[in-house]
């Protein structure tokens, strides 16, 4: 695609609710990264895969936090068990494999946990 | 660990007139990427424009261009002739050159009155 996409771009879930963020890098980026964007703050990082291999986790906040990239494209993001403290905006951004320091971002999941 | 701090939480300028945004980082490094992104309420994250740390030239993206103070670890975007799109949220962010993952300032919220 022309950029990257995210689905679904609004999610309420209710606390304990499992949910599942989805990313789609724009073709041929190799990386691939996970921001959470609580309201009034700057995206703070999560975790990045490059291809399928997920090399940086260090930034999921508890383990209820889960991602996967299986075949190197499409990533998701999983909730397990949310709380209200999860509620941010999770960002998705890939970069281009030549020379990539330049972030690419998808528009975003809201996420509400009531 | 790599802090970005901007200062001004929120800026307005008159249409047409120029603006600058402030941004500070911390770092040990001596190689690195600095950025500025723009977030309109849409959400979507766009690049404005960027800067290496190993270039001494500031760089300069039509009516954006940045003042890059390495010893200072300063890094402000200006904004001429502004027009209203242009108001957005505003992040400055940083990203070592051996890693992968940006800083996120908290933003600078910049109305343009017309």
């Amino acid at each position: 695609g022309a950029g990257v996409s995210q689905s679904p771009r609004y999610k309420v879930a209710k606390r304990g609710q499992d949910v599942a963020l989805r990313c789609d890098p724009i073709s041929g980026h190799v990386s691939l990264f996970w921001y959470q964007q609580a309201l009034g703050q700057g995206p703070e990082f999560l975790t990045y895969f490059q291809n399928e291999a997920q090399l940086d986790k260090s930034g999921l906040p508890s383990d209820r936090f889960f991602a996967e990239r299986p075949e190197g494209s499409v990533s998701t993001l999983k909730i397990q068990r949310t709380q209200q403290e999860d509620s941010a905006v999770y960002l998705c951004a890939s970069t281009s494999p030549i020379g990539g320091k330049t972030q690419y971002f998808g528009p975003g999941t809201r996420l509400l946990v009531l | 660990a790599q802090t970005v701090t901007q200062s001004q939480p929120e800026m307005s300028v008159q249409e047409a007139e120029t603006v600058t945004l402030s941004c500070t980082y911390d770092t040990s490094e001596s190689d690195y990427y600095l950025f500025w992104y723009k977030q309109p309420p849409s959400r979507q994250m766009i690049l404005v424009i960027r800067q290496e740390a190993y270039k001494q030239q500031n760089a300069t993206e039509n009516r954006f261009s940045v003042n890059f103070q390495k010893a200072a670890k300063s890094f402000s975007l200006k904004i001429s002739d502004s027009q209203l799109g242009d108001a957005a949220m505003y992040f400055c962010a940083y990203l070592k050159n051996t890693g992968n993952q940006f800083y996120f300032g908290t933003g600078t919220s910049l109305t343009v009155i017309p």
